[in-house]
């Protein structure tokens, strides 16, 4: 069945620095790929996504990079702060389809 | 534009109780999708309306697990009899569409003892 994967499952990087969290999804047939960053005890929120038929988007500090040939798209966080601490999810779907299939979540630690 | 309402924010039950859950999404979403979050686990989904039709409850445990979502609008979710295993944070989330972005709800936090 479909699967996305992700990895790491922690991350801890030093303020300022960057971080990467990469995604893998079996679905060639995916095209809309959205992260969601959820704090503790709280709601997932979408805070970029990216459709197929660009490779990069960027908003502020985040980026989102795919590469449909490889069926890997990453989640990329410059100048990274405290308040960036939190588990972030990546998701694979095909809009219009129906099913969005999450990867498991990386906790990413951003230390003072 | 207003969020994804979910009520009640806790619920405290005993094992073999019943419970309930609502869910109001976010005006003009034709999905709706009820998740269950297990602690340090990502969403899992349970099962996904279209309008008032279910599209996919695959993962939904049918045994003692029902959902609703008359006149396509707003849902419930519920769980007779519960077992301990299914204290949770249960998620409502909505979108324009099937495989669009999601604006979730602040959740159910149920805890079965």
């Amino acid at each position: 069945g479909e699967n996305v994967e992700q990895h790491p499952s922690t991350l801890s990087v030093q303020e300022g620095d960057s971080a990467v969290i990469k995604c893998t999804y079996s679905d060639s047939a995916s095209n809309y790929f959205p992260w969601y960053k959820q704090e503790l005890g709280k709601r997932p929120q979408l805070i970029i996504d990216i459709r197929s038929n660009v490779g990069e988007k960027k908003d502020q500090r985040i980026a989102v990079t795919l590469n449909k040939t490889a069926k890997h798209f990453s989640l990329h966080i410059t100048e990274t702060q405290p308040e960036d601490s939190a588990v972030y999810f990546c998701a694979a779907s095909r809009v219009g389809g129906f099913k969005t299939i999450f990867g498991a979540g990386t906790r990413l630690f951003v230390k003072a | 534009e207003a969020g994804v309402a979910q009520s009640p924010r806790y619920k405290i039950i005993e094992k073999r109780q019943s419970v309930a859950f609502w869910c109001n999404p976010i005006s003009g979403h034709a999905t709706l999708y009820w998740y269950q979050q297990i602690l340090g686990q990502g969403p899992k989904l349970l099962i996904q309306f279209q309008n008032n039709g279910v599209v996919d409850d695959s993962q939904l445990p049918k045994d003692r697990f029902s959902a609703e979502r008359l006149k396509g609008v707003d849902s419930t979710l519920k769980i007779q009899p519960a077992k301990l295993e299914d204290s949770a944070v249960y998620l409502c989330a909505s979108s324009r569409g099937q495989g669009e972005g999601y604006t979730f709800g602040s959740g159910t936090r149920l805890t079965v003892v």
